[in-house]
């Protein structure tokens, strides 16, 4: 089983749709989580840790449910700007390692 | 003012060869990575450096050798390139350790032909 899995998409939503991404990780142990993004043909960027008790940045919400093991992302009012592959990361808090995720692509069309 | 950056940015180059990518961080970061990114875009890490010294080597051919002269660099050796090494290789830096963001590089787009 891999370490961390998503869903691959492509998540194609018009704009000012809320669209959600789920990722699911295998070490119950882990500690660190976060979502990054990645625009085509450039370097992964944070987007957002993810804390025990969920968070907010905007339009952007991130959960962690610890008993199913997931972290989630949660887009509002999608921009066209939002198009990207998000990247779930993480840690299984055994060293310096991280995990990522394949990716979930999202295109917001106008 | 680049946080982390990486030289050079595209390489291409023939089966056999041997090459370098350079990488260096003016964050003050303790920690740094390479990671390889396939063509499905999978990103996995390779190796992990805190202050000089490697912590995270990850299961790659003994034919990538990454060095660090001090905690600011990270360089990547490749010898006998292969034609499964064409990837995209990042360079990553953190405060420290694992609980920190990473910062990436712009990447190093690797080809061999």
């Amino acid at each position: 089983r891999k370490e961390v899995e998503q869903d691959p998409g492509p998540f194609n939503v018009p704009e000012g749709a809320t669209v959600a991404f789920n990722c699911t990780y295998s070490n119950s142990a882990s500690q660190s989580f976060f979502w990054y993004r990645q625009d085509c043909r450039k370097e992964p960027k944070l987007l957002m840790s993810v804390y025990s008790s969920g968070n907010e940045d905007g339009r952007f919400t991130a959960q962690l449910n610890r008993a199913s093991q997931y972290i989630s992302l949660l887009i509002r009012d999608s921009k066209l700007s939002d198009s990207a592959t998000y990247l779930c990361v993480v840690n299984p808090n055994t060293g310096n390692q991280f995990y990522f995720g394949t990716g979930t692509s999202l295109t917001v069309i106008p | 003012d680049t946080a982390v950056s990486q030289t050079p940015k595209y390489l291409v180059t023939q089966m056999g060869n041997d090459k370098s990518i350079k990488c260096e961080q003016n964050l003050g970061h303790d920690t740094m990575y390479w990671y390889k990114q396939d063509s499905k875009k999978f990103l996995k890490i390779m190796f992990s450096y805190n202050n000089k010294e490697l912590i995270i080597n990850e299961t790659v051919p003994n034919r990538f050798s990454p060095k660090s002269p001090d905690k600011a660099h990270l360089n990547l050796h490749i010898n006998s390139l292969e034609l499964g090494d064409s990837a995209v290789y990042f360079c990553a830096s953190s405060i420290q350790g694992w609980v920190e963001t990473q910062y990436f590089g712009p990447g190093t787009r690797l080809l061999v032909l």
